[in-house]
């Protein structure tokens, strides 16, 4: 069974462009969510979908980024316009509909984000 | 102050060795607790969810205090292929899926 993937692996860009970061979830999986890892600092939550409602996206930093999930099976984030301090590590994640709290989250291999 | 806290290491050990983690938490609301293994570059795993009773799986041990907040991984005879960082992660709101990781501490394991 295929894990969770993501695309781009890396991205580089520079400040004020746009990017989009894609994942796939495993499939049948209905909850989805993006973290990000800024260097020298912990893995962050930024959203979590369930199929394709946002149920939480108390972790996104501002309103450059935009997360969608349309037909709830993949997800896109954009960051427009990016900055500086958006470089790090875009992971996504997914797991099980119906569960509790020890659902298992399984990660995506990241997109390494670099503005220059 | 952070919500988990890790040492992040290096531990360097033998092989063979055991060697213990620490992490904290500080929201006591807090249900449900994880190690997750990352190593170089790659994507978290999950090692091992963390009950209240404790639990084991093969050379690891977790356990869980509620009252002091405080979560624990020993690793027994430690492998070469052990070497990697250890992640705590809990996920602190009730309702919410999110998880909260520590910095992670990294796990050295010599010849």
């Amino acid at each position: 069974e295929a894990g969770v993937t993501q695309f781009p692996s890396h991205s580089v860009i520079e400040k004020g462009q746009t990017v989009t970061l894609r994942c796939d979830p495993i499939s049948g999986h209905d909850n989805l969510y993006w973290y990000r890892r800024v260097m020298g600092k912990e893995i962050k939550f930024l959203l979590h979908f369930v199929k394709e409602s946002k149920q939480d996206e108390s972790g996104m930093p501002n309103n450059r980024f935009l997360a969608e999930r349309t037909g709830g099976t993949y997800s896109t984030l954009k960051v427009q316009p990016a900055e500086l301090e958006d470089s790090g590590v875009y992971f996504c994640a997914s797991s099980l509909s119906a569960g509790g709290p020890y659902d298992e989250q399984f990660f995506g291999p990241g997109t390494r984000l670099t503005v220059l | 102050r952070k919500e988990v806290e890790q040492d992040p290491g290096p531990f360097n050990v033998p092989e063979g060795a055991t060697v213990a983690f620490n992490c904290t938490y500080s929201n006591s609301a807090s249900q449900s607790f994880f190690w997750y293994r990352q190593d170089c570059r790659k994507e978290p795993k999950l090692l091992m969810s963390v009950y209240s009773s404790g639990n084991e799986d093969g050379r690891f041990t977790a356990q869980l205090n509620r009252a002091s907040q405080y979560i624990s991984l020993l690793i027994r005879d430690s492998k070469l292929s052990d070497s990697a960082t250890y992640l705590c992660v809990v996920n602190s709101d009730t309702g919410r899926r999110a998880l909260t990781f520590g910095s992670g501490t990294r796990l050295q394991v010599q010849p």
